[in-house]
């Protein structure tokens, strides 16, 4: 069954970095693109960045272009988001998400927690 | 960027009631539409996607329908599972957006 574990979270100074991970199993890694998704406690759910299957496309929110950067490491089945200048509105629990046809996210981490606080 | 609004945000309804809520889109989206379940302290799930294409395992109480700008997710008959946050999705144009959720609440 797939399976997606988020890890990395943890509270954070604002300017700061940190590097979150998503170890996927239960599919072809290689044949599906992946997404971060956030949610704010107690908000809605704001997308974040994909990346294609083949790792050489990119997509990402507004909000956070330029300060985080998704990868993944085929070899490992892991998908990352590099997150820097970090500022406290970035507070939220972040998912990893499949990607089926499409753009649509099939199956979800359990997500993993970033607080941003001095 | 493709604004979503969801109505409406707050929804109380008892079991066995059929409940509609709708999305609305800023721009036209095609079908190119999902609808999420959430609960509290959980991922989001998968419902419906291409605005009327039940996921898999989904049961068929729920259905979608919509186009151009508007959506909506129908549950035929409430059961007490379904009581959750519903969100709907655009990925009809980068950035991908969701709505702000619809929270349906037992009466």
């Amino acid at each position: 069954q797939v399976q997606l574990l988020e890890s990395g979270g943890g509270v954070v100074q604002p300017g700061t970095s940190l590097r979150l991970s998503c170890v996927a199993s239960g599919f072809t890694f290689t044949s599906f693109g992946m997404h971060w998704v956030r949610q704010a406690p107690g908000k809605g759910l704001e997308w974040v960045a994909l990346v294609s299957n083949d790792g050489k496309n990119t997509h990402y929110a507004d909000s956070v272009r330029g300060r985080f950067t998704i990868s993944r490491d085929d070899s490992e089945n892991t998908l990352y988001l590099q997150m820097s200048s970090l500022r406290p509105e970035d507070t939220a629990f972040y998912y990893c998400a499949k990607q089926m046809g499409g753009w649509y996210n099939d199956y979800w981490g359990r997500g993993t927690l970033v607080t941003v606080s001095s | 960027d493709i604004q979503l609004t969801q109505s409406p945000t707050f929804l109380s309804a008892s079991v066995g009631d059929r409940v509609t809520i709708t999305c609305r889109a800023s721009q036209a989206i095609s079908s190119f539409v999902a609808w999420y379940q959430q609960k509290p302290g959980r991922a989001p799930k998968l419902l419906i996607y291409a605005a009327s294409t039940l996921h898999s395992g989904v049961p068929f109480r729920f259905s979608g329908s919509g186009s151009g700008t508007e959506s909506t997710l129908t549950i035929s008959s409430l059961q007490p599972e379904d009581f959750a946050t519903y969100y709907c999705q655009q990925v009809h144009s980068d950035p991908i957006t969701f709505g702000q959720g619809t929270r349906l609440e037992i009466k």
